[in-house]
């Protein structure tokens, strides 16, 4: 079955500098790559996705890369503030499936 | 609605007792999924659905949990004789069709002594 792996899993970084999360994947039917933001006792939220026929997406502050001949994908965060503090989690989507398999979680701190 | 809904926020059972979890998917979306969270963050797929048919069971501890979505009702999820092991967050989810973006339910916290 499909693993994910996901580094680092905590991350502290001073507020305005950026921080970068990468995962990687195993299967290369995977085709649908979502990040999600959740804060403590919330639900995860997304942030941002990208489709395998992409190799980069942004979105103001925050942007994913994906390496499909790698099998990894990264997200960005630039200009970090106290309020990106949570855990992100990368997910990876295979072609023809419909269940995410989930990274393990970066625990991200931005100190002010 | 706008929003996935899931009752109730928290639920406590002692061991072997049965626990029932309800979902409400957004309002036109076809596929529902239950996740599971544990305390080391860490999510599992539990099952899917299209609609009111079970699209993907995978994840299901067979044994003892079922699951349902029948028209008109919200989504269940049922566990049968509780272990301590079952201690987590499940999350509903559901998307629009397939491979789209799945939104997430506020998660049920259940607690087994």
């Amino acid at each position: 079955g499909e693993n994910v792996e996901q580094h680092p899993s905590t991350l502290s970084v001073q507020e305005g500098d950026s921080a970068v999360i990468k995962c990687t994947y195993s299967d290369s039917a995977s085709n649908y790559f979502p990040w999600y933001k959740q804060e403590l006792g919330k639900r995860p939220q997304l942030i941002i996705d990208i489709r395998s026929n992409v190799g980069e997406k942004k979105d103001q502050r925050i942007a994913v890369t994906l390496n499909k001949t790698a099998k990894h994908f990264s997200l960005h965060i630039t200009e970090t503030q106290p309020e990106d503090s949570a855990v992100y989690f990368c997910a990876v989507l295979k072609e023809y499936g419909n269940k995410l398999v989930f990274g393990a979680g970066t625990i991200l701190r931005v100190k002010s | 609605g706008e929003e996935v809904a899931q009752t109730p926020k928290h639920l406590v059972r002692g061991e072997g007792q049965k626990a029932k979890l309800y979902c409400a998917p957004i309002k036109g979306h076809s596929y529902v999924f239950w996740y599971q969270q544990v305390l080391k963050n860490e999510f599992k797929f539990l099952i899917s659905f299209q609609n009111e048919n079970v699209f993907d069971e995978t994840g299901m501890p067979k044994e003892r949990f079922s699951a349902k979505c029948l028209p008109n009702s919200p989504c269940s999820l049922e566990i049968q004789a509780t272990k301590l092991e079952d201690s987590a967050v499940y999350f509903c989810a559901s998307s629009q069709s397939w491979g789209f973006e799945q939104f997430f339910g506020p998660g049920t916290r259940l607690t087994v002594l």
